[in-house]
């Protein structure tokens, strides 16, 4: 079935290092993707989204790329920080029938970061 | 602060109870969503309402009973709950449902059930 899913559970990366996290996603039809960072205790909060006209966004300090051959998305971290220890999510925007659209989330990555 | 604010934040209760959560935003969305989130497992989609009009119910049990009066606020009404419940329930807003647009979620309220 459809699914979005992430090819790592945990990934620790020195501080000061630049951190990828990935995701799959085998919908070839989703046109809107967002990832989430969601600390200890809180809700997951929006970095940043890209639609698939796009195959690169750029916020501060984070990148997404969006890779619509082989169905990959990827956030990339520069100069990761002590305070960007978290669990990060993509998710999907999926049709879900009807005229209506979910989002489908992806289980998670935690990135710890080594100070 | 993410302007949405869940209460309570801990709930703890018993299986013949009722409670009540509730959720409300600040950010002039019309859109706000209930999901639930366990150890291990992605985020699931519970219910979904657009301009205080339910348009998603994601065969939710019917323990679990929504109520949305306006479109600041959401509640969820709670009874008669099982253990597998246990979880972290979110609260989200958009500006509208459905569509390319960022869910804004609050901080959970985190449920036990003895």
């Amino acid at each position: 079935g459809e699914s979005v899913g992430l090819h790592l559970p945990t990934l620790s990366v020195q501080e000061g290092d630049n951190s990828i996290i990935n995701c799959a996603y085998s919908n070839s039809a989703s046109d809107y993707f967002i990832w989430y960072k969601q600390e200890s205790g809180k809700g997951p909060q929006f970095i940043i989204d890209i639609r698939s006209n796009m195959d690169k966004r750029q916020g501060q300090r984070v990148t997404v790329l969006l890779n619509k051959t082989v169905k990959h998305l990827s956030l990339q971290i520069a100069a990761t920080q002590p305070g960007d220890s978290a669990v990060y999510f993509c998710a999907e925007n999926q049709y879900s029938g009807a005229g209506s659209y979910q989002l489908t989330f992806g289980k998670g990555t935690k990135l710890s970061v080594i100070p | 602060e993410t302007g949405v604010t869940q209460t309570p934040r801990h709930l703890v209760m018993g299986m013949t109870n009722k409670k009540s959560l509730k959720c409300e935003q600040h950010l002039g969305h019309n859109a706000m969503y209930w999901y639930k989130q366990s150890a291990k497992k992605p985020l699931e989609l519970m219910f979904v309402y657009n301009f205080k009009e339910q348009t998603e119910n994601n065969s939710v049990p019917s323990r679990f009973s929504p109520e949305c009066p306006n479109s600041s606020h959401l509640f969820l009404h709670l009874h008669t709950l099982q253990p597998e419940d246990s979880a972290l329930y979110l609260c989200a807003s958009s500006p509208q449902s459905g569509g390319d647009q960022p869910q804004h979620f609050g901080d959970g309220t985190r449920l036990s059930i003895l």
